[in-house]
């Protein structure tokens, strides 16, 4: 949907660097969800955040990962000192808060490399 | 065993044929249940969602539930070219929030 905006939409990094990646969620929508999409391989949850609260960060790696909602500004996907394993699709859905069926949409997807 | 389970496929069928997709979920508990399709390259789309046992019909859609087996299913007739896609289940699990498995997918390939 294109209401819910990612950026950048590729991005490349070498081994060792830090990876920001940016969700804004459409306009009204308090709850921000991050998934990720190995080659070939389906949608594996992240996190769940509302504004300023981590909700579910249980799909989350131990390390080198983390996840921010602010109150003003996009919800940020954080990945330090990039591996080669970390090159994948990663996708943003938000909602309202409500049912996620009628109301969650997903960005178009950042597509990170690690080279 | 995984949360929400998909045959990978490829699933190929000819253009006109009715495609069958299926999907088995191991959370008694969930109560909500969607299909998604995904082009290459592209984001997800949700397409059918289902609550009830029983058949749920949206044109050329027909999405299938079956909570005692566990099992969800999406039937897509009279199959085009532009069908060719992978095919997400995806189940609202348990735990009081928002969240949602997904499976891996199905490729399905609509032979013109």
């Amino acid at each position: 949907n294109a209401g819910v905006m990612q950026n950048p939409r590729h991005l490349v990094r070498r081994r060792g660097q830090e990876a920001r990646l940016r969700c804004s969620p459409v306009k009204g929508h308090s709850h921000v969800y991050w998934y990720r999409q190995l080659p070939e391989e389906g949608l594996k949850f992240m996190v769940y955040l509302q504004k300023e609260n981590i909700i579910d960060e249980s799909g989350m790696p131990k390390e080198r990962f983390s996840a921010e909602f602010p109150k003003e500004g996009p919800s940020i996907l954080r990945i330090q000192q990039v591996v080669r394993g970390d090159s994948a699709a990663y996708f943003c859905a938000s909602s309202p808060g409500g049912d996620w069926i009628t109301e969650a949409f997903f960005g178009q997807g950042t597509r990170l490399t690690v080279v | 065993q995984k949360e929400v389970e998909q045959n990978s496929g490829p699933l190929s069928v000819p253009e006109g044929a009715i495609a069958s997709l299926n999907c088995t979920y191991s959370d008694r508990v969930s109560q909500s249940f969607f299909w998604y399709r995904q082009y290459s390259g592209k984001s997800p789309e949700l397409i059918m969602s289902i609550y009830s046992n029983g058949d749920k019909e949206d044109g050329r859609f027909t999405a299938q539930l079956n909570k005692a087996s566990q099992y969800v299913s999406l039937l897509i007739r009279d199959s085009q070219p532009s069908d060719s896609a992978t095919y997400l289940c995806a189940v609202h699990t348990s735990g009081g929030y928002q969240k949602v498995t997904f499976g891996t997918g199905t490729k399905l390939q609509v032979i013109p």
